[in-house]
């Protein structure tokens, strides 16, 4: 049982947009940053957004990040077959441990 | 390039021990905090523990803490994992990450290695 709720699914076709949310509490989402990261299949996990809603150079305006009280969300415009992969939100948590969500699959269908 | 590149990993039996590295290129390693990430197969992303730049402050999870310890050799630019009396549930890939913010410890996991495995079986 991760301590940030994802759904743990999400589909599109391309060019849609798709949004995943990412549900904390006060202790961690509600205090603290977010950050979303996106795993391809078979490879380690990439930063994708960070404080809330910042892309590391490199990363396609595209992906966007928003935060209200103890939620976030990543939303994906133009929806493109090289974006399924696992999506995972994190946050840090006032006892200073770092929590993530179970995780998204995305499918582009 | 930054580069993080894990090794150590393997096959081990419950309760026995097992030290993963992280050798880290390309970047000061001694100005960034450091973690360590697993993931079990088929699962999620599960924190592990975090060491500041200067190996000052260290935290772990519960699921690891009094087995695991953190620490790091700036001098060799090499973070370790010491994993001891080990269980099934230990079994993932792990990975080492590096905090996008000089001196912070609090920040996003903006470099990760490539992962090694661990498998805790009899």
């Amino acid at each position: 049982q991760s301590v940030l709720t994802q759904p743990p699914s999400a589909s599109g076709t391309p060019g849609q947009r798709v949004t995943i949310s990412c549900s904390g509490s006060s202790s961690n989402i509600g205090s603290n940053y977010v950050y979303w990261y996106q795993q391809l299949p078979g490879t380690a996990p990439k930063l994708l957004i960070y404080r809330n809603n910042q892309r590391p150079s490199g990363v396609p305006d595209r992906f966007s990040g928003s935060k209200s009280g103890t939620s976030a969300s990543l939303a994906i415009s133009g929806l493109r077959s090289e974006d399924e992969a696992d999506y995972y939100c994190a946050a840090w948590d006032d006892s200073l441990h770092v929590v993530f969500g179970g995780g998204t699959k995305l499918t582009v269908l | 390039q930054v580069q993080l590149v894990e090794s150590g990993g393997g096959v081990v039996q419950p309760g026995r021990s097992l030290r993963l590295s992280c050798a880290a290129s390309g970047f000061t390693f001694s100005s960034y905090g450091m973690h360590w990430v697993r993931q079990a197969p088929g699962k999620g992303l599960e924190w592990v523990a975090v060491i500041s730049y200067d190996g000052s402050n260290k935290y772990y999870a519960d699921s690891v803490k009094g087995r695991f310890t953190i620490s790091r050799d700036n001098s060799k630019n090499t973070l370790y994992l010491q994993m001891n009396s080990l269980r099934a549930e230990d079994t993932a890939v792990y990975y080492c990450a590096k905090v996008g913010a000089i001196f912070a410890l609090l920040d996003a996991f903006d470099i990760w290695g490539q992962g090694t495995m661990v498998t805790v079986s009899s």
